[in-house]
């Protein structure tokens, strides 16, 4: 069965501070992967997404991910973490079953970015 | 292109009660599917809906139930209200198309407490 796991529940760093979140997959095929965020009382706003192709791929908000397939990983990243990007960040994998397809979601990383 | 629109946002029902959500979907977007997100369980898939069919169900009791209309609007039904159904309501949709159809866009969800 797929799963994700995030091994960080809870991250602080200071703003200006660079910002890796770590998330590992289980999954038999190549995955879909994505990144949402989640701001308190909102709904989920995606980040970026993996399909196929460079492993390397670019997001919004200035945020970037590397698929690395032999770690199981993919890792959010942003060189320069800003104040309002505090929030809950949720890593998942899409994943088809019989005719349908679904999301497989982390438990969540809350970051919070100190002055 | 305007997103995914849930209503209501916010409502209060008693235990043994219905609640009916409703949801559009992004214009152009053949697939409804529904999320459950609470503290102690985090986000959970209800099922997905497309082209007015059931897809895929995830792990709920029958109480939970949906439907897609022709026009690709969704509503989710839960009968029986629990204390434990307080949550956050997500509802999401995609184009299911060959490209980017593995995109998942999510709404901004409705509240509901049960009381």
């Amino acid at each position: 069965a797929q799963s994700v796991t995030q091994p960080d529940i809870h991250i602080t760093v200071s703003e200006g501070a660079s910002l890796e979140l770590r998330c590992n997959y289980s999954y038999g095929a190549t995955p879909y992967l994505f990144w949402y965020v989640q701001s308190p009382g909102q709904g989920l706003q995606l980040l970026l997404k993996y399909f196929s192709g460079d492993t390397l791929v670019q997001g919004i908000k200035g945020f970037e991910a590397e698929f690395k397939r032999s770690q199981s990983s993919f890792n959010l990243r942003k060189p320069s973490v800003h104040w309002s990007d505090a929030a809950e960040y949720f890593c998942a994998v899409g994943a088809r079953s019989n005719s349908g397809y679904a999301l497989n979601f982390g438990k969540g990383t809350s970051l919070l970015v100190t002055p | 292109k305007a997103g995914v629109t849930q209503t209501p946002r916010y409502l209060i029902k008693t235990r043994g009660q219905q609640v009916t959500l409703s949801c559009s979907p992004i214009s152009g977007h053949r697939s409804v599917s529904w999320y459950q997100q609470t503290p102690g369980q985090g986000l959970q898939f209800l099922f997905e809906y497309f082209s007015e069919t059931q897809r895929n169900k995830g792990n709920f009791p029958g109480r939970f139930s949906g439907r897609q209309f022709s026009n690709s609007r969704s509503e989710m039904n839960v009968s029986t209200l629990e204390l434990g159904d307080s949550a956050l309501y997500l509802c999401a949709s995609s184009s299911r198309d060959s490209r980017s159809g593995n995109t998942i866009y999510f709404g901004e969800g409705s509240w509901l407490t049960v009381v």
